[in-house]
């Protein structure tokens, strides 16, 4: 079967750098998403990794190995507006996301 | 330019009932998914159409249908309601298969 794990829940304090961990339990993928979703809202793209290593775009970087079926997201200089729920999600064929169970990150003053 | 928009944004029906969602993609692009988000789960695929046709489902029973337009806007049908169907549901269209673009969703509760 398809499952991907993510920590529930992480807390981290603003300014602060904070890894969001995503481990799958599947192949046959193009590539590995990153959602980001407030409370009330509409999932967001944030980014995508094709092949292994990292991309990085502005304060948020994601990375992938294949290898390893494994995958995080990384946020730097961590701000009140990044509390949100955050997805790691695997795209297959037929523009298929299927997705974690969720990171709920809590931003700290 | 406008985002994905879904109609209604809530919903209230009775068990047993079928229920119509609507979704208009962004102008331009051809490819509409619909999933299901319960509250405190990542979105699960329901469906996906690309200038018309069905190019994927996922594991949801034969109650939950849907088309999509020549216009490339997309409805979701759900026949024969129960308790469990209460949920988010979340329309995505896209340009490139690597980015999703979702609508703010329906809130449905099945009462």
């Amino acid at each position: 079967g398809q499952s991907l794990e993510q920590p529930s829940e992480v807390t981290a304090v603003e300014g602060a750098i904070v890894q969001i961990n995503c481990t799958y339990q599947t192949s046959g993928f193009y590539g590995l998403s990153w959602y980001q979703q407030h409370d009330g809202g509409a999932p967001t793209f944030l980014s995508y990794n094709a092949l292994d290593g990292l991309e990085e775009t502005g304060r948020f970087s994601s990375f992938l190995s294949r290898s390893d079926s494994y995958g995080y997201l990384l946020l730097q200089e961590l701000q009140m507006k990044d509390s949100a729920s955050y997805f790691c999600a695997v795209l297959y064929a037929g523009n298929m996301l299927t997705f974690g169970g969720g990171t709920r990150l809590m931003v700290k003053p | 330019d406008a985002g994905v928009t879904q109609s209604p944004t809530h919903l209230i029906k009775t068990r047993g009932q079928h229920v119509t969602l609507r979704c208009s993609p962004i102008s331009g692009h051809k490819s509409v998914s619909w999933y299901q988000q319960v509250l405190g789960q990542g979105p699960q695929f329901i469906f996906q159409y690309y200038e018309k046709e069905e190019r994927g489902r996922g594991n949801f029973p034969d109650r939950f249908s849907a088309r999509q337009f020549p216009n490339y806007s997309s409805e979701l049908n759900v026949n024969a309601l129960l308790l469990g169907d209460s949920a988010l549901y979340l329309c995505a269209s896209s340009l490139r298969r690597t980015e999703a673009f979702f609508g703010q969703g329906t809130r449905l509760t099945v009462v």
